[in-house]
């Protein structure tokens, strides 16, 4: 067990609807990743947040978005789903540098299917 | 170009021997990390192994080493004594930036599939 929790384990939509992925850190971790993971695309990062601000941005779509509330816990809002949104998206967090930040740290995964 | 390349998207092992997992990478950064994960066919990813590109000695982590070439630019897990709880997909990953930022996101190969067989 990593420490970092994410809630739905599975969620299963249609087409043109909005989801939200949850994801708690470990305790003390300040940053926050979120990844995808596909057959066609791998694993690839869509964003970060440290201590609540955006930090880093990867392959996100304009339709995805993401925060961090002050409790350093973080949703990943997918909206307008379409079929190959369907993915394993992880969530992953990393202590503040200076304190072991090299590592990241994965959650279990939100499966999603999207009919 | 890509940043990590996992060449072997396949490899089978006997139980109790050695096996070595190929990762090569691509950055002019200085400063990066590298990093091996496992994903079991449950799906979660498990931090296995990292290496600093200034560590000067070879990281080790149990059955687990990493055999850093830097001058060949790879970065290859080596697994000593496999179990059957090894079969797995490992993936090879990389940070690019100074030690000590707060952006550490990471750039992941395409993984290769570890078969043990007893």
């Amino acid at each position: 067990d990593s420490g970092v929790t994410q809630t739905p384990k599975h969620l299963i939509t249609a087409t043109g609807q909005r989801v939200t992925l949850r994801c708690s850190p470990r305790s003390g971790d300040l940053s926050v990743y979120w990844y995808q993971q596909s057959l066609d695309q791998g694993l690839q990062f869509l964003i970060q947040y440290y201590n609540g601000e955006e930090r880093a941005k990867g392959n996100i779509l304009e339709r995805f978005s993401a925060q961090q509330f002050p409790d350093l816990h973080s949703e990943l809002n997918l909206s307008s789903l379409e079929l190959g949104d369907s993915a394993l998206y992880f969530c992953a967090s990393s202590a503040p540098p200076g304190q072991g930040g090299e590592t990241q740290y994965f959650g279990p995964g939100t499966r999603l299917l999207v009919l | 170009a890509q940043k990590i390349t996992q060449t072997q998207p396949g490899m089978f092992v006997q139980e109790k021997e050695a096996v070595t997992l190929d990762c090569t990478y691509d950055t002019s950064d200085p400063s990066y990390g590298l990093f091996w994960y496992k994903q079991p066919s449950s799906g979660e990813m498990i931090f296995l192994i990292y290496q600093g590109s200034y560590d000067q000695q070879n990281a080790t982590e149990g059955r687990y080493s990493l055999n850093f070439q830097k001058a060949r630019k790879s970065a290859n897990l080596v697994i000593s004594a496999s179990q059957l709880g090894d079969s797995a997909m490992y993936f090879c990953a990389m940070r690019e930036g100074r030690s000590g930022g707060s952006n550490y996101k990471l750039t992941f190969g395409k993984g290769t599939l570890l078969t043990v067989n007893p």
